[in-house]
């Protein structure tokens, strides 16, 4: 079946340019996470939905990233005026539910194959 | 507050021998633990999780993890490496006993290299 996918694969932007990422997770997929990972380092969370809700962004880096579900499936990341720490590869991941019950930190989460975003 | 390390960078093994990837962690009360593998130009690819019961979790492709809580830790091992094994892997954790949404904190990553 199809995993999750995100686009581009390979994003080269000006400093100060915008950029927007997107994931299609999983379908029927509730849970929606983003991560940011540097070079040599491990996933770094950013944020997460359960369907359309933006329950947790505490690690957005700062105003300049924004991120949206409007419906419950596809999810953008956007970065406003981009700078060169922002170059990273940055991780989508769904996982098939939201129950308080299981907690959605609990279950496997499945990962798209990232964009690297190169800023110069 | 969670944190896990993987204290080794990098992993050289010979192909067939056993390999350990090392992972220890730091929870106040029960952990849950995973390890992810990560092929280059791909995303990460769960093996296997500890959530509770039998201390040795048996996962994909011949990998197994021992939890040892008074170690606190939760080794990776397979008993006979394979070239296509080389890959990064990652450690990751989150805190076992609340309910609900919690964010899951990954380790730094140990690159593990099978020697032909």
């Amino acid at each position: 079946g199809a995993g999750v996918s995100q686009s581009p694969r390979y994003k080269v932007a000006k400093r100060g340019q915008d950029v927007a990422l997107r994931c299609d997770p999983i379908s029927g997929h509730v849970s929606l996470f983003w991560y940011q990972q540097a070079l040599g380092q491990g996933p770094e969370f950013l944020t997460y939905f359960q369907n359309e809700a933006q329950l947790d962004k505490s690690g957005l880096p700062s105003d300049r990233f924004f991120a949206e579900r409007p419906e419950g499936s596809v999810s953008t990341l956007k970065i406003q005026r981009t700078q060169q720490e922002d170059s990273a590869v940055y991780l989508c991941a769904s996982s098939p539910t939201g129950g308080v019950a299981g907690g959605p930190g609990r279950e496997t989460q499945y990962f798209g194959p990232g964009t690297r975003l190169l800023v110069l | 507050a969670q944190s896990v390390a993987q204290p080794e960078d990098q992993v050289n093994v010979a192909e067939g021998n056993p390999l350990t990837v090392k992972c220890t962690y730091s929870v106040s009360g029960n952990p849950y633990l995973f390890w992810y593998v990560q092929y280059p130009n791909r995303g990460l690819q769960f093996l296997l999780k500890y959530i509770t019961g039998d201390n040795l979790v048996k996962g994909s492709y011949g990998f197994e993890a021992e939890f040892n809580k008074s170690q606190t830790s939760f080794h990776l091992k397979k008993p006979s490496a394979l070239v296509s094994d080389s890959a990064l892997y990652f450690c990751a954790v989150i805190h076992g006993d609340s309910g609900g949404y919690q964010k899951v904190t990954f380790g730094t990553g140990t690159k593990l290299q099978v020697i032909p």
